[in-house]
């Protein structure tokens, strides 16, 4: 079942603009993970935050989590055509070894150059 | 970093056929692996979790009999999808959490196209 729900569910900007996404959930997560996926290809994981994190930053990635609010936020900076895809938030509500990820419907980024 | 790969990457069929699609882990085992099912400008939607050495456990709506999953091995998870239908064309996407690692990090394959026609 749909866990997250991202917004907006498309953004086009200029390649040097910044990029936001958010995400938002309904039941209590272990951890939220952000997923870019190219036009018919597999998923690359980015970024994770845990559920006792509030900020967490990877290179040109900022991710944010509220857990009162149940949402989080992925911030792309200086954006390039190549950040061109579609972008998942995905939770887990288990720490340990098993545990899987629902996903949120995501968000296509368009840069244009 | 792990690397997931998933056989065939696309594939039509006729109606009425099984299609196999292979998922392995290359470079380290694999335990549980997670098959999803996604539809065109849609999102993951988790189908089954495939335990090796025992039966998979399969999402509410999911057929067993339909969809069906062997994890005969460490590192390698196979989907079978039996006697296809236009409506099973879909993108499969398999996930194989590292169970070597602290954090259990799940990666992804890249994703096998299936087309009924």
């Amino acid at each position: 079942s749909q866990q997250g729900e991202e917004d907006p569910q498309a953004l086009s900007i200029q390649e040097g603009e910044n990029a936001t996404m958010n995400c938002s959930y309904k039941t209590s997560i272990n951890n939220l993970q952000w997923y870019r996926q190219n036009s018919g290809r597999g998923l690359v994981h980015l970024i994770l935050i845990r559920s006792n994190e509030r900020e967490k930053h990877s290179g040109r990635l900022r991710v944010t989590l509220d857990t009162s609010k149940k949402s989080s936020s992925l911030l792309i900076t200086a954006s390039r055509a190549a950040d061109t895809a579609s972008y998942f938030c995905a939770t887990s509500n288990y720490g340990g070894s098993q545990g899987n990820l629902i996903f949120g419907k995501g968000t296509k980024l368009s840069v244009k150059p | 970093g792990a690397v997931v790969s998933q056989h065939p990457s696309w594939v039509i069929c006729k109606s009425g056929t099984s299609v196999k699609i292979e998922c392995r882990s290359l470079d380290f085992q694999a335990t549980t692996m997670f098959w999803y099912r996604q539809f065109p400008k849609q999102s993951l939607m988790l189908m089954a979790t495939s335990n090796e050495g025992s039966k998979a456990t399969y999402e509410q709506g999911v057929e067993k009999d339909k969809f069906l999953i062997n994890h005969a091995s460490l590192t390698l998870s196979t989907l079978t999808v039996t006697s296809a239908h236009p409506e099973d064309s879909s993108f499969y996407i398999c996930s194989a959490r590292d169970t070597g690692t602290r954090t259990g990090e799940l990666f992804f394959g890249e994703g096998s196209r299936l087309t009924v026609l």
